[in-house]
């Protein structure tokens, strides 16, 4: 099973971009699916959008489209989300999860990265 | 697009067994075998418990059951144990345009 670690906890100002990222070991990061999660304060969990990286096409939610990016390093079996225009409804815990493509469940979880938009 | 429907609370006493909804449309668990379900303790991350409706991911207990009928999927934990009071969110593939995974709200497991 895959194990997945992000990095740490960041503080943004409005208006600008984050870069969480979730490494991957112990799995073939290529063939599998990674998605990226969102869990505001006290809130469920949302679907931001994700990538299989052998292919690199990533696909998002709507909510996110033009503001989210998600890449996929096969190299070093790393996953980035780049978030811009940072809003305060952006602050939140962020998850990369993996799970096989075509399944749309995830049984691996990275450890979650906190995310904080404050002026 | 809305958030799968899941009550906000169920509690249950040790040893009873409870019964969490998730209620959905056609478009997503109507129409397609992939709800799955996660337990999530404070401040951790979530864990598979149930995929494909019915079955239950590597190392999770016999306690836990999955099920469909229609548009609303349910999770049944049976034999309670304090260690179950945690939240949980069920998920399903949707094929709305305007994305692919929907999740619930989640439910509150207390016990008693």
């Amino acid at each position: 099973q895959v194990q997945l670690v992000q990095s740490g906890a960041e503080v943004k100002r409005p208006g600008s971009s984050v870069r969480v990222s979730c490494k991957a070991s112990g799995g073939t990061f290529g063939s599998s699916s990674l998605s990226w999660v969102q869990q505001a304060p006290g809130q469920g969990l949302e679907w931001m959008g994700g990538i299989i990286p052998m292919f690199g096409s990533p696909s998002y939610a709507q909510s996110v489209q033009g503001r989210v990016t998600i890449t996929a390093d096969e190299s070093t079996g790393t996953s980035y989300m780049d978030i811009h225009s940072l809003r305060s409804d952006d602050t939140a815990v962020y998850y990369c999860a993996s799970g096989v493509p075509g399944t749309y469940y995830f049984a691996s979880w990275g450890q979650g990265t906190l995310v904080t938009v404050s002026s | 697009q809305s958030a799968l429907t899941q009550p906000a609370s169920v509690s249950g006493s040790p040893d009873q067994s409870i019964t969490i909804s998730c209620t959905g449309a056609s478009s997503d668990i109507g129409d397609y075998e992939s709800v799955s379900w996660y337990q999530q303790h404070p401040g951790k991350a979530p864990k598979l418990l149930i995929f494909g409706v019915t079955f239950r991911a590597s190392g999770v207990s016999d306690r836990f059951s999955g099920s469909k009928s229609g548009n609303t999927a349910s999770l049944t934990i049976s034999g309670l144990q304090a260690d179950d009071e945690a939240d949980y969110f069920c998920s399903s593939y949707t094929n709305s345009n305007d994305l692919e995974v929907l999740f619930g709200g989640g439910t509150k497991l207390t016990v008693l």
